[in-house]
């Protein structure tokens, strides 16, 4: 079983601040199983970024993913007021199953 | 416009029953694999259990075998959950969510969910 860990819990920053979010596996999995979701308190999760590096739909381009084998990492270039949020990397693996991260808040400095 | 409407959540005690039920729109509903995505009060995403298209393939997280079945009407566009032996630990908001498979595996819409508490 692949465990999904997040760095940091939280991370506190200000609007204009770049945020770096750092996922890990537990082992080496495909680029294209690992994906980033977005949520704010009471709303549903909201896709931003899949196959680690591709932007959904209508994401802003200050949002950006990296990274392969263990470790992949979220970029938001310059924090918007709006962007302050819980934000979760998924894993897939062939079972199938899914695995999230325990998330990362991001909050206001 | 895609759109995931949850409902059936509730109160119930331990030991009991519930069916949840997502009614989808907006998308050809029989072509794409779907998912529940339950969070806890304050916790992370757990996925619960995923269906394929024609309803052939279920899988489920471990913690919720035997007890729960995921299940789909493709002709009324709608997944369910049916829930039973019900747990405190099952507490959570429930999402229904359409899932993307390859090349690429995740969630791209997600319903509003629906509460569900289980009271000891």
């Amino acid at each position: 079983e692949i465990v999904v860990t997040q760095s940091p819990g939280t991370l506190s920053l200000s609007p204009g601040e770049r945020a770096t979010l750092s996922c890990r596996t537990s082992q080496s999995v495909s680029s294209s199983y690992l994906a980033w979701y977005q949520q704010k308190p009471g709303q549903a999760p909201r896709v931003l970024i899949y196959g680690a590096s591709i932007r959904d739909t209508g994401i802003p381009d200050r949002f950006s993913g990296s990274g392969s084998g263990t470790d992949f990492t979220l970029t938001i270039s310059r924090l918007e007021p709006e962007d302050y949020a819980v934000y979760y990397c998924q894993h897939y693996d062939n079972s199938p199953q899914f695995t999230f991260g325990p998330g990362t808040k991001v909050d206001i400095k | 416009e895609v759109q995931l409407v949850e409902s059936g959540g509730g109160l119930v005690q331990s030991g009991g029953s519930l069916r949840l039920s997502c009614a989808a729109s907006g998308f050809t509903f029989r072509s794409y694999w779907m998912s529940w995505v339950r969070q806890a009060p304050g916790k992370g995403l757990e996925w619960v259990a995923n269906i394929k298209q024609e309803g052939s393939e279920k899988y489920s997280v471990d913690s919720i075998k035997g007890r729960f079945t995921i299940s789909r009407d493709n002709a009324k566009n709608s997944l369910y959950l049916q829930m039973s032996s019900l747990r405190a630990e099952d507490t959570a908001v429930y999402y229904c969510a359409r899932a993307r498979s390859y090349p690429f595996y995740y969630f791209d819409s997600w319903g509003q969910g629906t509460l569900v508490t289980v009271s000891s």
